[in-house]
């Protein structure tokens, strides 16, 4: 069966940088595109970011300016947030997902997320 | 890009239907078919009920069907069992290749 398992978060300090990474298994990883989508506590859902199945094409949230980007690695079946510069409402908890069989605007099925809390 | 609209809260008592509304605009819910919608226990990822409108994936029950009317969209939850009890969020494809979740909403089963 599918497997969606994150990892790397953690406390961080405003400004500074984290990765995240997304450990894929039970589905061919390189012929699906993939998500992030994160949480802040008690709130809703936020779509980050979307990369292809071969990593050529990426889409993010305008909402991000710029300071997230997501990669793949098909050898490893492994999926990555890169985050910079980041703030305390970046604190959330950051889902891993695939894209459903019938289109990438679908998500599912989702990893059981990893915490990621930005404070001093 | 800013979140579709859900109403915090519905409920309904075990039997009884239930209908969540998410109204968004003729640039998401309106200008798309793309739109679905998902349910999260406390704690929980979410998982996908409805896409493409009103398209169930295999294993969800019949009870969940969705629609949609303009720039809102409404999933109703048939013959409430006690398990629905759960948040429900919409989401829907908008230009520029985003996605953009509703703001949520808690069904309680009375």
């Amino acid at each position: 069966q599918v497997q969606l398992v994150e990892s790397g978060g953690g406390l961080v300090q405003p400004g500074r940088s984290l990765r995240l990474s997304c450990a894929a298994s039970g589905f061919t990883f390189s012929s699906y595109g993939m998500h992030w989508v994160r949480q802040a506590p008690g709130k809703g859902l936020e779509w980050v970011a979307v990369i292809s199945y071969d990593g050529g094409n990426t889409y993010y949230a305008h909402s991000l300016e710029g300071r997230f980007i997501i990669s793949r690695d098909n050898s490893k079946n492994m999926l990555f947030l890169q985050m910079n510069n980041l703030r305390v409402e970046d604190t959330a908890v950051y889902y891993c997902a695939r894209r459903a069989e019938w289109d990438w605007r679908y998500v599912d099925p989702w990893g059981q997320g990893t915490l990621v809390t930005v404070s001093s | 890009q800013s979140a579709l609209t859900q109403p915090p809260s519905a409920s309904g008592s075990p039997g009884q239907s239930v209908t969540i509304s998410c109204t968004g605009s003729s640039s998401d819910v309106g200008g798309y078919k793309y739109v679905s919608w998902y349910q999260q226990y406390p704690g929980k990822a979410p998982k996908l009920m409805i896409y493409e409108v009103t398209k169930r994936p295999s294993g969800v029950p019949d009870r969940f069907s969705g629609s949609k009317s303009g720039n809102t969209a409404s999933l109703t939850v048939s013959g409430l069992q006690a398990e629905d009890e759960a948040d429900y969020y919409c989401s829907s494809s908008t230009g520029g290749n985003n996605l953009v979740f509703g703001t949520g909403t808690k069904v309680t089963v009375l």
